[in-house]
């Protein structure tokens, strides 16, 4: 089993709808959860983190957390085409907590392509 | 400069040459990162530096050398590489205060690797 799973798509949503990126991960002890945004040809950019169960807004965009899940998702009010790009989740694991560095975890992405 | 930088943003080199990569931050973080992102593959942990020190070697072949001689700077030495070694490589940063540290990473824009 991977340690984040992301069905790697890719999803197409038209504009305007609601794109919902799901993950989940294998590390009941995990502690922080992540969601970067990568446009082909650049790097991963930090749209949220979370780390208490419930959701968490910020714009159009909303995290959403169950622990006794293991899973994590992503959803993104009124795509736009400017949302087109491969989301990736990423997982602060539990043996990480004690150290002094932040050690993360990614899933390998869900392509996302908003169609006008 | 802001964020993380990273020089240079793409190289071209032959299997017998020696080479580096350089990356800064400029956000007094105080953890850096090196990851490997291949075409269809989660992004990989390579190497982790914690206050300078090095915390965290992934099984990397000794091919890839790191050092980072203060915590703002992260170089990543390359010699006889193969090129299946062709990638993006990034570099990122956190702030890496230890037990509870939410740990968010900020990545540089990457140096993407051809190995002829």
């Amino acid at each position: 089993q991977k340690e984040v799973e992301q069905n790697s798509g890719p999803l197409s949503v038209p504009e305007g709808a609601i794109a919902s990126l799901n993950c989940t991960y294998s590390d009941r002890g995990s502690q922080s959860f992540f969601w970067y945004r990568q446009y082909s040809g650049k790097s991963p950019e930090l749209i949220m983190f979370i780390y208490s169960n419930g959701d968490k807004e910020d714009g159009r965009f909303t995290a959403q957390l169950n622990k006794a899940s293991q899973y994590v998702s992503l959803l993104i009010r009124d795509s736009q085409p400017s949302d087109s790009a491969t989301y990736l989740c990423a997982v602060n694991p539990s043996n990480a907590g004690g150290t002094s560095y932040g050690k993360l975890t990614f899933g390998q992405g869900t392509i996302l392509t908003v169609h006008p | 400069e802001t964020g993380v930088t990273q020089t240079p943003r793409h190289l071209v080199m032959g299997m017998t040459n020696k080479k580096s990569l350089k990356c800064e931050q400029h956000l007094g973080h105080n953890a850096m990162y090196w990851y490997k992102q291949s075409a269809k593959k989660p992004l990989e942990l390579m190497f982790v530096y914690s206050l300078e020190e090095r915390v965290e070697n992934n099984s990397v072949p000794s091919r890839f050398s790191p050092e980072c001689p203060n915590s703002s700077h992260l170089f990543l030495h390359l010699h006889t590489l193969q090129p299946e070694d062709s990638a993006l490589y990034l570099c990122a940063s956190s702030q890496g205060v230890g037990r509870g540290s939410y740990n968010e990473q900020f990545f540089g824009p990457g140096t993407r690797l051809t190995v002829l």
